[in-house]
């Protein structure tokens, strides 16, 4: 079934430690995107891909960074988490509309 | 550049009222609009979605929304609330003509039912 994953759904981390957040979706689809979503806020686009070796910063300044070798994974990385970075992450891709996987909640203590 | 409005943080009605979420967009073209709800722990799933066809637009679970362009806005509508349809909705619009498809999202409305 095609479809968008995210894993872990919830991750309780220290601070100054090193996390991968994974993305992977069975679409096939080229473009691919991060938000950050604060409770009670709008989503905010913080990097996209046009495709394989594509990134791009998006619109919210994020120290997180991204990378696209394959098609179909979008992992995003924190090299050393902080409390500012706890949030809802939620990674989606497109054809004509965007698909959003069911999110990564961040706690850093 | 684009924004969206969205009215009200939260709306509360009782099961089997109408159901009326406001959204205004800020736009010199006509984007693409669409609706999204989010239930607690998990993404966004599409509701609707307006590309410039009938203005009328019917989508998902009996939500629909209106474009009015001369009002700037997409309001969604349920005629009869349910149970099920608490929680988080969200407005987005898309520019016209971009090979990125670029969504900016209101802050959201959280729908409440009682029964």
């Amino acid at each position: 079934e095609a479809d968008i994953y995210q894993t872990p759904r919830y991750l309780v981390i220290g601070t100054g430690k090193k996390i991968t957040l994974e993305c992977s979706q069975t679409m096939g689809h080229d473009k691919m995107y991060w938000y950050q979503q604060d409770p009670g806020m709008e989503l905010h686009l913080i990097h996209y891909s046009y495709g394989v070796n594509s990134t791009e910063k998006g619109d919210l300044s994020s120290e997180s960074t991204v990378s696209r070798i394959r098609t179909e994974h979008f992992p995003l990385t924190l090299e050393s988490a902080r409390p500012s970075h706890t949030s809802q992450y939620l990674c989606a891709s497109s054809d004509n509309e965007q698909f959003f996987g069911p999110g990564t909640r961040l706690t850093v203590l | 550049a684009q924004s969206v409005t969205q009215l009200g943080s939260h709306v509360s009605v009782s099961e089997g009222a109408l159901v009326l979420l406001r959204c205004n967009y800020s736009s010199s073209v006509p984007p693409y609009l669409f609706w999204y709800v989010q239930y607690p722990n998990q993404g966004l799933q599409l509701l609707l979605k307006y590309t410039s066809a009938a203005t009328l637009v019917k989508g998902i679970n009996g939500f629909e929304a209106e474009f009015k362009k001369s009002e700037t806005s997409f309001h969604l509508t349920k005629p009869s609330a349910h149970m099920s349809d608490a929680a988080e909705y969200f407005c987005a619009v898309r520019e016209r003509n971009t090979g990125f498809q670029k969504l900016v999202f209101g802050t959201g409305t959280r729908l409440l039912v009682s029964p």
